[in-house]
């Protein structure tokens, strides 16, 4: 059960275009489509911004968007605005009935 | 309208035990994946355990032997039973519900979380 490999910090201006990764393993990421991808705000509870590596449920922005290869997944979010900034935790499915966080990436809009 | 309220957090001893609770309202327990989740303060998020609807638990390794995931139809509550706490069980714990029928690890409804603090 090791941890999601993800970059601590991403950052862009309002209105460009940041990618976060988030590398794992046979084992989780490339051997299911479970990945989901959270986004944290101080004090908050997660919210659930991606799901089954491309979806998004009701009420998030299509300024957000996932892929996958292989056994690394991605979040972009287009447009950049000012809301957008705090932390992004992806998570996976993974062998032995078990999930996987990422440590998280910390976005910043400059 | 899904609702998870958290409960039983607290200052603790190393080696204390505690239970937690999660209420919830606008759905049942007992048909749905429940899990906890927890963050330690100013880290990630850690998946710790999940119970079936069928009842069938599962345990993150750092927990397994120490914590006891179990639920209360009647009630429609959540627990979580800690034993052997130790200094890096110190997190806020989230309930939260999976977002299919089925097991999957994908949560859209969280509790507000209750933090658990061990320390002498």
């Amino acid at each position: 059960q090791s941890a999601l490999t993800q970059p601590p910090s991403a950052s862009g201006s309002p209105g460009q275009s940041v990618t976060i990764s988030c590398t794992g393993t046979s084992g989780d990421v490339g051997g299911y489509n479970y990945v989901s991808w959270y986004q944290q705000h101080p004090g908050k509870a997660p919210k659930l911004m991606i799901y089954e590596v491309t979806k998004r449920p009701s009420g998030v922005p299509d300024r957000f968007s996932g892929s996958k290869s292989g056994s690394t997944a991605s979040l972009t979010v287009s447009g950049l605005q000012a809301e957008d900034e705090a932390d992004y935790y992806c998570s996976s499915y993974a062998d032995s009935n078990s999930v996987v966080f990422g440590a998280g990436t910390k976005l910043t809009v400059l | 309208e899904v609702q998870l309220v958290e409960s039983g957090g607290g200052l603790i001893q190393p080696g204390g035990s505690l239970r937690l609770s999660c209420a919830a309202s606008g759905f049942s327990v007992s048909s749905n994946y429940m899990s906890w989740v927890r963050q330690a303060p100013g880290k990630g998020l850690e998946w710790v355990s999940v119970i079936y609807s069928g009842g069938s638990t599962y345990y993150a390794d750092s927990v397994k032997g120490r914590f006891t995931i179990s639920r209360d139809n009647s009630k429609n509550t959540l627990y979580l039973q800690m034993n052997s706490l130790r200094g890096e069980d110190t997190a806020v714990y989230y309930c939260a519900r999976d977002f299919y029928d089925f097991w999957s690890g994908t949560w859209a409804y969280w509790g507000q979380g209750t933090l658990v603090t061990v320390s002498s």
